[in-house]
């Protein structure tokens, strides 16, 4: 099973603020297979990238990903108020898919 | 529109079963793999289940191997999770979610949408 590690857990960050969050995988992700999602409070999650780098439709452009192999990065360029909330990251490379255990991305 | 609306949770004592259900609209349902997956009170997430377009291939996660079951009713567009031997556990959110692609497509195992859920409470 692919073990994923996100940090930090949660990160106290200001309107206009850049967030960056981090996911590390336990072994080595087949072809960039990871995704992130947003989960505000008693809300559904919602696909922002897939793929490491891909934004889903509809995400803003201040999303966005990277990495590959082990580490993996999500990248708000500049923090809107609607942004503040919980951030998961998936992978897909093998089964069981597996989800990160979240950054809670907070105001300052 | 892509919708997924789940019932069947509620309350259920140790041991005992519940059937679960997602209603999809909006998009060509066979054709999609989908999931099940479930959030414990304050807790991330946990993929449960999954299920080709067919319905011929699924796949659990181990902590309900055995106990639970998905299937679909492409007809009907609906998936189910049947759930046998319920813990205290297994108390959660349970989700529905489709991928854009059938297994093998390429876009298989991404979550998108998600349904609203359905709690699932297991206790005396």
């Amino acid at each position: 099973e692919i073990v994923l590690t996100q940090s930090p857990a949660t990160l106290s960050l200001s309107p206009g603020e850049r967030a960056t969050l981090s996911c590390r995988a336990s072994q080595s992700i087949d072809s960039q297979y990871l995704a992130w999602y947003q989960q505000k409070p008693g809300q559904a999650p919602r696909l922002l990238i897939y793929d490491a780098s891909n934004r889903a439709t509809g995400i803003p452009a201040r999303f966005s990903g990277s990495g590959s192999g082990t580490d993996f990065t999500l990248t708000i360029s500049s923090l809107e108020s609607e942004d503040f909330a919980v951030y998961y990251c998936q992978q897909r490379s093998s089964w069981p898919l597996t989800f990160g255990g979240g950054t809670k991305v907070e105001i300052k | 529109e892509v919708q997924l609306l789940e019932s069947g949770g509620g309350l259920v004592q140790p041991g005992g079963s519940l059937r679960l259900s997602c209603a999809a609209s909006g998009f060509s349902y066979s054709n999609c793999a989908m999931y099940w997956v479930r959030q414990a009170p304050g807790k991330g997430l946990e993929w449960v289940a999954g299920i080709s377009g067919s319905g011929g291939h699924t796949r659990y996660a181990d902590s309900v191997k055995g106990r639970f079951t998905i299937s679909r009713d492409n007809p009907k567009k609906t998936l189910y999770l049947q759930m046998h031997s319920l813990r205290a556990e297994d108390t959660a959110m349970f989700y529905c979610a489709r991928s854009e692609g059938d297994f093998w497509s390429g876009k298989e195992n991404y979550f998108d949408p998600w349904g609203q859920g359905t709690l699932v409470t297991v206790s005396s």
